[in-house]
C-alpha cells in the first residue's frame, strides 16, 4: 500500500520557471492538502480540497496554483518560480471526520 | 492571523525520563487537535489526538492534555527512548473547515 505519493521528491529551478508538484493517494481519501516547510519553522498549509472538485486557499497561497484532477490526484503548480519558494513541500490527504493527515515523504525545491 | 505556537523550540531529556512538550494555539475556533512527529527526512507522522470537548487523552506512552481556559495544549511523553528524538508539531483544526494549522515544532533530544 503506497499511500501519499509525490513526485519529483527533488528539483532544482531557475528563477521564473514553471512546474508542477505531483501528489497521488490510494487511500480514497477526500480531503487532500499541500503544505511547505522551511527551516525552522512548521508545516505551513498552501491550499487544500476539501473533496473532488473543490480547493481552498490556505495560508500561504500567494505564487502557487493547484488542481483537483480526480480524487486520488492533487498537483500544486508555481507559474514562476521564485527563490522564496525554495521549500520542503509536503502532499497529505485524510479520509474522515478526524484530523489525521498522512502525508507523503516530501519534495525538496530549490530555486537558483 | 491566528496561529498555533509553541513555547520551546529544544526539549533536551535523559533517557527514561519524561518528556513535556507544550502548544499554545490562539483560535478559540478549533475543534479538534493533533500532535504529529517528524523524524528528519520524512513526512509527519499522527500521534494522537484530541477534540475539543475532552480535556485529556491517552495513548501508548503518550498522553494530550488540553486546557481550552488558557489555550493550551501539551503532549506527555512516558519514560522517553532515543527513538522519541524528532521534532513534534502540534496542530489545530479550524472549526469545520478542514483546514489543519499547524506550530512551529519542538525538537525533542533525547540523552542516553
Amino acid at each position: 500500500n503506497a499511500g501519499v505519493t509525490q513526485t519529483p521528491k527533488f528539483q532544482v529551478l531557475k528563477t521564473g520557471q514553471s512546474m508542477t508538484l505531483q501528489c497521488a493517494q490510494d487511500m480514497n481519501h477526500n480531503s487532500m492538502y499541500w503544505y511547505r516547510q522551511d527551516p525552522g519553522m512548521g508545516l505551513r498549509l498552501i491550499y487544500y480540497s476539501a473533496s473532488e472538485g473543490t480547493t481552498d486557499k490556505g495560508e500561504v497561497p500567494n505564487g502557487y496554483n493547484v488542481s483537483r484532477l480526480n480524487k486520488r490526484e492533487f498537483s500544486l503548480r508555481l507559474e514562476s518560480a521564485a527563490p522564496s519558494q525554495t521549500s520542503v513541500y509536503f502532499c497529505a490527504s485524510s479520509g474522515g471526520w478526524t484530523g489525521e493527515l498522512f502525508f507523503g515523504e516530501g519534495s525538496r525545491l530549490t530555486v537558483l | 492571523g491566528e496561529s498555533v505556537g509553541l513555547h520551546l523550540p529544544t526539549l533536551s531529556v535523559q533517557e527514561g525520563d519524561n518528556s513535556i512538550i507544550n502548544c499554545a494555539y490562539s483560535n478559540s475556533a478549533s475543534d479538534y487537535f493533533i500532535w504529529y512527529k517528524q523524524e528528519s527526512g520524512k513526512g509527519p507522522q499522527f500521534i494522537i489526538d484530541i477534540r475539543s470537548n475532552m480535556d485529556k487523552r491517552q495513548g501508548q506512552r503518550v498522553t494530550v492534555l488540553l486546557n481550552k481556559t488558557v489555550k493550551h495544549l501539551s503532549l506527555q511523553i512516558a519514560a522517553t527512548q532515543p527513538g522519541d528524538s524528532a521534532v513534534y508539531f502540534c496542530a489545530e483544526r479550524w472549526g469545520n473547515t478542514g483546514k489543519l494549522i499547524f506550530g512551529q515544532g519542538t525538537t525533542l533530544q533525547v540523552k542516553p
